[in-house]
């Protein structure tokens, strides 16, 4: 069974820093593309970033380009997000999400989210 | 690309048949995912390369589609649809998803 565990969401000052985890079981991580989506209390979903299987290619949406950087560490099953410089508008619930393959660029397996605050 | 949904809430009863529409501003072709949401739930899959039903969803969702207008239609909804549906674009960086429909129960 696909698995996909988030963590490190907390409450964090505007202009922190917040590093967010996501611990990958029940596939082989290292052959799949990632994402990281977000969802602001409420709202939509908002897609943020990607990194391929090898590392060899990443996106941003341009709302987090220069303060966010997606990682992962493919021989421990897990996926990052370094956040900085955060805003109250990065407030949401962040999902990582398995990109269905083949360069579809759709998501086929979803963790549950882990909550990042971003308030004084 | 931007994406509509329409309508933004759609009541129907169990039984019914639902009509969602998703409009892209230019043309993704064939490259086009459904998705749906229950309260306090991680998204869900549904539907992939506009037509493609993904593992495990039941028949009665499908896709239509192509270029900049496409269908998700629940042929006879359940208890359990009611909840609201994304369209997320997947042909060209940065993906994006559309505002959302809310099937709820008339």
């Amino acid at each position: 069974e696909v698995q996909l565990v988030e963590s490190g969401g907390v409450l964090v000052q505007p202009g922190g820093s917040l590093r967010l985890s996501c611990a990958a079981s029940g596939f082989n991580f290292g052959t799949y593309g990632m994402h990281w989506v977000r969802q602001a209390p409420g709202k939509g979903l908002e897609w943020i970033s990607y990194i391929t299987a090898s590392r060899d290619s990443i996106h941003y949406v341009d709302s987090v380009e220069g303060r966010f950087t997606i990682s992962r560490d493919n021989a421990r099953n897990s996926l990052f997000l370094q956040m900085s410089s955060l805003r109250d508008e990065d407030t949401a619930v962040y999902y990582c999400a398995r990109d269905v393959g083949s360069g579809r660029r759709s998501f086929d397996n979803w963790g549950q989210g882990t909550l990042v605050t971003v308030s004084s | 690309v931007v994406l509509t949904q329409s309508p933004a809430t759609l009541s129907l009863s169990p039984g019914e048949r639902a009509t969602l529409s998703c409009r892209a501003s230019q043309s993704v072709s064939s490259y086009l995912a459904w998705y749906q949401q229950k309260p306090d739930q991680a998204p869900r899959l549904l539907i992939y390369d506009a037509s493609n039903r993904a593992a495990g969803i039941p028949a009665r969702f499908s896709g239509s589609g192509s270029g900049t207008d496409f269908t998700l239609t629940i042929s006879s909804l359940e208890p359990e649809d009611f909840a609201v549906y994304y369209c997320q674009q997947c042909y060209n960086w940065p993906l994006t998803f559309g505002p959302g429909t809310k099937v709820d129960i008339q």
